[in-house]
């Protein structure tokens, strides 16, 4: 079955680098996301990595994966205050399918 | 391009009614997929719709149904509200003819509050 888990909370200082992480647990995912949600608002698509890719880089976003032990990881470089904000790690899991399973999410608080 | 949009944005209901939530996708994208959002469950997906036909569905009671029109628009239905239907409820669009590899963009949500 699908189990998407990460962490709850991360804080980190202006300016700093902020690493998210996120585990799962279904060895079929075919694409791994990353949406940010901000307070009262709908997801926004951040990136995306095919399951047979081991990094992703774009711009400050740098994501990596590691299908053998099914993490998943977004590093947030020089991260500002407007990166506070919940971000959601999410696969899919059937090519042709557009359900996607969602992680916990994880809130980074940015602190001036 | 105009993103997604949902209305309406708030709604209040009381429990037995029923509500119809509208998404409008991005042009050109003919997939609509719906999900639900409460702090104890998180994140689940409802259903989705491609050329008007349901193509994949979550485990969520019969309650919760929806539709796709011609143009692409659709609609989830509840009925017999329950207070755990309150949510925040989201559609994503994507272009539904890449087998499951494109991307879903999200409108901003309908808040429903059952009381």
């Amino acid at each position: 079955g699908e189990d998407v888990e990460q962490s709850l909370f991360l804080s980190v200082r202006e300016g700093d680098s902020s690493v998210i992480n996120c585990t799962y647990t279904d060895s079929s995912s075919t694409y791994l996301y990353w949406y940010k949600q901000e307070p009262g608002a709908g997801l926004q698509l951040l990136t995306y990595i095919f399951s047979n890719m081991d990094m992703k880089q774009d711009q400050r976003l740098t994501v990596l994966l590691n299908k053998k032990d099914k993490h998943l990881s977004l590093r947030i470089a020089d991260t500002q205050t407007g990166d506070s904000a919940i971000y959601f790690c999410a696969e899919t899991l059937q090519t042709g399918a557009n359900n996607l399973f969602f992680g916990t999410g994880t809130r980074l608080t940015v602190i001036p | 391009k105009a993103g997604v949009t949902q209305t309406p944005r708030y709604l209040i209901k009381t429990r037995g009614q029923q509500v119809t939530l509208s998404c409008s996708p991005i042009s050109g994208h003919r997939s609509v997929s719906w999900y639900q959002q409460t702090p104890g469950q998180g994140l689940q997906f409802l259903f989705e719709y491609f050329s008007e036909t349901q193509r994949n569905k979550g485990n969520f009671p019969g309650r919760f149904s929806g539709r796709q029109f011609s143009n692409s628009r659709s609609e989830m239905n509840v009925s017999t509200l329950e207070l755990g239907d309150s949510a925040l409820y989201l559609c994503a669009s994507s272009s539904g003819t890449s087998g499951g590899k494109e991307t879903q963009y999200f409108g901003p949500g309908t808040r429903l509050l059952v009381l």
